[in-house]
């Protein structure tokens, strides 16, 4: 059963538009997400993070908001640029006594049209 | 900076065959993993560990084996090699213990093709 749901396997915007790629989990357990990016022939990068305890966290043309009641959380890209094309990957971190494990969803593929 | 580094980047593999996924980190993290990436699941954690001599299991453990002698270095070893293991491996390491104080650390990945 998959903690870290993906819905969506795609996504097409317009450059300069806003894109919003959507992510629900599970686990109540989780009090860490973040957000990865990843290119095609590299390997994931980290994007951005939230705590469990904010419901935004902004960096630069990239916010997260999280909906802990809804077990819900977004990434907003504005403006979105050709060069956010690529696959964004949401996880999930719960705190298991000793450390932590990463749960990944199965990943969004944005493409930004010129 | 290197960062992650593993080695090789791509590999065949007949069924049956045993081999070594190298991953190196120079970023003096205590903590490093495996995941594999499969189309339309995800990345998965295989193993993890969270300093010298200590590895645990993750999602996807059955068929691998890890083991860290030492801080830098956290090999994958596939004993028996099955089809089912193809599949993008990626090694990633990080600073924190709990991963709410700090993230993952790619490495650029490795393709494995098992026939």
């Amino acid at each position: 059963d998959q903690q870290v749901k993906q819905n969506s396997p795609s996504l097409s915007v317009q450059e300069g538009r806003i894109s919003i790629l959507n992510c629900d989990y599970t686990n109540s357990m989780f009090d860490y997400f973040l957000w990865y990016k990843k290119y095609p022939a590299e390997g994931p990068t980290f994007l951005i993070s939230i705590s469990s305890i904010k419901d935004k966290n902004e960096d630069g043309r990239f916010t997260v908001f999280l909906n802990k009641s809804a077990k819900h959380l977004s990434l907003h890209i504005v403006p979105s640029q050709p060069g956010d094309s690529a696959v964004y990957f949401c996880a999930a971190s719960a705190y298991t006594g000793a450390n932590s494990k990463l749960t990944f969803g199965k990943g969004i593929t944005l493409s930004v049209r010129p | 900076n290197a960062g992650v580094t593993q080695t090789p980047k791509f590999q065949v593999l007949k069924t049956g065959q045993s081999m070594t996924l190298q991953c190196a980190q120079d970023m003096n993290h205590e903590y490093m993993s495996w995941y594999r990436q499969d189309p339309g699941m995800g990345l998965r954690l295989i193993h993890y560990s969270v300093g010298a001599g200590i590895t645990d299991q993750g999602e996807v453990p059955n068929g691998y084996n890890v083991s860290r002698s030492t801080t830098e270095d956290f090999p994958l070893r596939l004993l028996s090699a099955a089809p089912s293991q193809t599949s993008v491996y990626f090694c990633a390491s990080s600073a924190g213990l709990l991963l709410n104080t700090g993230e993952l650390f790619f490495g650029e990945g490795s393709r494995l093709t098992v026939l």
